[in-house]
């Protein structure tokens, strides 16, 4: 069976200083994982994933995570915040064996202060 | 660029009225999932399709049904409404299943009185 935690559902940063959300999974085969983003009152949309192959991966919006196998993590960091980065962020895994049924954590809610 | 559309929006409902939630999605995609979002708890997935003509439960089934006669459109019924199935149900759509990306739609906000 599949899960994911992520730690914190609110983080607070001020502009310009650094992102860091973070994700733990677990899964029995090798994972997919994905950050999703979602905006007030719009449906979810896809930050980055990491599938197979380098383990940074890099999205939009100036986003990247690691993948890092020994610590089942899956951080998603960006440098430097922007207010428009405040929304709600989603850690989710899935796997080859799954039918593409993905897990979802319950969201990091992020505040972005001026 | 419609991507996944869904339709209603926004329903109120009495208990023990039924609906249907329409999915359509415009990208040729075999697999398709209905979740539902309540606050805190991310999203659960209530059914979900690996094709035209299959359904499949998720992790919170009960009290939904579903159909896919359709490639495009995927289809969430509410048979019996009740309070717990107040939530927001969002529809996705993938192509590669496990691999690939989910896309979205916007949301459909269903309140149950």
């Amino acid at each position: 069976a599949q899960s994911v935690t992520q730690l914190g559902s609110h983080v607070s940063v001020s502009e310009g200083a650094l992102v860091l959300l973070r994700c733990n999974y677990s899964s029995s085969v090798p994972p997919y994982l994905f950050w999703y983003v979602q905006y007030p009152n719009q449906g979810l949309q896809l930050l980055l994933k990491y599938t197979t192959g380098a383990t940074l991966v890099k999205g939009i919006n100036g986003f990247e995570a690691e993948f890092k196998k020994s610590e089942t993590s899956f951080h998603l960091t960006k440098p430097s915040a922007h207010m428009s980065d405040a929304a709600e962020y989603f850690c989710a895994v899935s796997d080859e064996d799954n039918a593409g049924k993905s897990t979802f954590g319950d969201g990091t809610t992020l505040t972005v202060k001026p | 660029n419609a991507g996944v559309t869904q339709t209603p929006k926004f329903r109120v409902l009495k208990t023990g009225q039924s609906m249907t939630l329409l999915c359509a999605q415009d990208m040729n995609h075999e697999y398709m999932y209905w979740y539902r979002q309540d606050p805190g708890m991310g999203l659960r997935l209530i059914h979900y399709s690996v094709g035209e003509g299959t359904t499949a439960k998720g992790e919170v089934p009960d009290g939904y049904n579903v159909s896919r006669l359709k490639k495009q459109n995927f289809l969430l019924g509410l048979e019996s409404a009740a309070p717990s199935q107040t939530s927001v149900y969002f529809c996705a759509s993938s192509s590669l299943g496990g691999r690939g990306e989910l896309f979205f739609g916007e949301g459909s906000r269903l309140t149950v009185l």
